[in-house]
């Protein structure tokens, strides 16, 4: 059973801060995704990936299929960045697994 | 397109009352789940349905709950009769036709349901 684990649970960061959000899983998957939740509720897809980096704009995505690892980056952090972010596993054909997600506030 | 669309997006009733929780999915898409997402356990898988079949309903807590998907553009989640344990958001979310279970998902809105 594959199970995924995100750190910290909580972050409050200071507007312009670099920011990383850790994401453990425990067997191989076929793609990890970040998704962000904003107070408001909605669910939005920021990333899927199965190797390697992406990016877009002031988030970068990364992730280390040997170390069952991805990280989710923010440069220049932002109040409007406060949201939950959450990542999800993709193991073969089967549904995704999702961390608890990890509460970030920026204060300006 | 209007993306995924949820009915209510909040609804109050007291335990004991049936409650039925309404999405319609983006046009195109195939393959539609229903999430609970409380804050102890995070987001839960309770069923997914392909092409209007449900594949894997092992996620659904017990038989007060069900879900229905009629056809393409259209699916049901009731739950009967209801207690305050199911107080949370559920979300319904969708793939695009040719996608897998991998693939990005489209989420709606939510409802936020409480259970007095």
């Amino acid at each position: 059973k594959n199970e995924v684990e995100q750190s910290p649970q909580n972050l409050t960061a200071q507007e312009g801060e670099f920011i990383t959000i850790n994401c453990s899983y425990s067997v191989g998957i076929s793609a990890l995704h970040w998704l962000q939740q904003h107070p408001g509720g909605g669910i939005v897809s920021l990333f899927m990936l199965s190797s390697g980096k992406k990016k877009h704009g002031r988030l970068i995505a990364t992730i280390n299929i040997q170390e069952k690892h991805s990280s989710l980056h923010i440069t220049a952090s932002h109040p409007r960045d406060s949201a939950v972010y959450i990542c999800a596993a993709a193991l073969g054909n089967t549904p995704l697994v999702f961390g608890k997600g990890t509460r970030l506030s920026v204060i300006a | 397109d209007a993306g995924v669309i949820q009915s209510p997006r909040h609804e109050v009733t007291e335990m004991g009352q049936e409650v039925t929780l309404r999405c319609k999915p983006i046009s195109g898409h195939n393959s539609l789940f229903w999430y609970r997402q409380t804050m102890m356990r995070g987001l839960e898988l309770l069923i997914y349905f392909n092409n209007n079949v449900p594949i894997d309903d092992s996620g659904m807590p017990e038989d007060r709950f069900s879900a229905k998907m009629p056809n393409a553009s259209f699916s049901t989640l009731k739950i009967q009769p209801s207690e305050p344990r199911d107080s949370a958001v559920y979300f319904c979310a969708s793939i695009p036709k040719g996608g897998g279970l991998a693939d990005t998902q489209y989420f709606g809105p939510g409802t936020r349901l409480t259970v007095l």
